[in-house]
């Protein structure tokens, strides 16, 4: 069945450091991957995707890394900042549906 | 913002009684998707509405039941409440149901049920 969840519920970082979300899936049929950031009292925002045919992705600050071998996902948040604070959630986009994790809380240091 | 409106934000119900969440969804925007989302747990899908019509459903029961109106914006009801039924309900909209429409969530209407 779908199964996509976090390594780790909580991270602390600080301010200027990189941060590494990861997160493994279950369904070697996943073809589509989305990184939602849910801030306090907020809905999940989308931050960045990649699907199956990519194995990199590069965004604002972001990257994601996805290895099918091993069916592993990492967000890659660069000089993290006090506004990076929040959770994020791997998520599976299926037709219909978006499939989330558990979710890893992030905690930036100052 | 994503122009995702929720209301109410909060709610409080005994059990047994009935909730109707409502939703508007984004300006152009014309498939709406409810998630409950329990404390320290991800979202979990409970069903999409396409053109007014019911297109998909997570695991919920039929207690759980919406509409989409000819504007696109959708009504969560939720009969006879029980305790568990005490989260955040999500709405998200998107431009059309398949894979590749980019979901908006709103922010969320939070339903404590005593």
């Amino acid at each position: 069945g779908e199964s996509v969840g976090l390594h780790l519920p909580t991270l602390s970082v600080q301010e200027g450091d990189n941060s590494i979300i990861n997160c493994a899936y279950s369904n070697s049929a996943s073809d589509y991957f989305i990184w939602y950031k849910q801030e306090s009292g907020k809905g999940p925002q989308f931050i960045i995707d990649i699907r199956s045919n990519m194995d990199k992705r590069q965004g604002q600050r972001v990257t994601v890394l996805l290895n099918k071998t091993v069916k592993h996902l990492s967000l890659q948040i660069a000089a993290t900042q006090p506004g990076d604070s929040a959770v994020y959630f791997c998520a599976e986009r299926g037709y219909q549906k978006v499939t989330f994790g558990t979710g890893t809380k992030l905690q930036v240091i100052p | 913002e994503t122009g995702v409106t929720q209301s109410p934000t909060h709610l409080i119900k005994t059990r047994g009684q009935q909730v109707t969440l409502r939703c508007s969804s984004q300006s152009g925007h014309n498939t709406v998707s409810w998630y409950q989302q329990a404390l320290g747990q991800g979202p979990q899908f409970i069903f999409q509405y396409y053109r007014e019509e019911e297109n998909g459903r997570g695991n919920f029961p039929p207690r759980f039941s919406g509409l989409q109106f000819p504007n696109y914006s959708s009504e969560l009801n939720v009969n006879a409440l029980e305790l568990d039924d005490s989260a955040l309900y999500l709405c998200a909209s998107s431009q059309g149901a398949g894979i590749s429409g980019e979901l908006f969530f709103g922010e969320g209407s939070r339903l404590t049920v005593l």
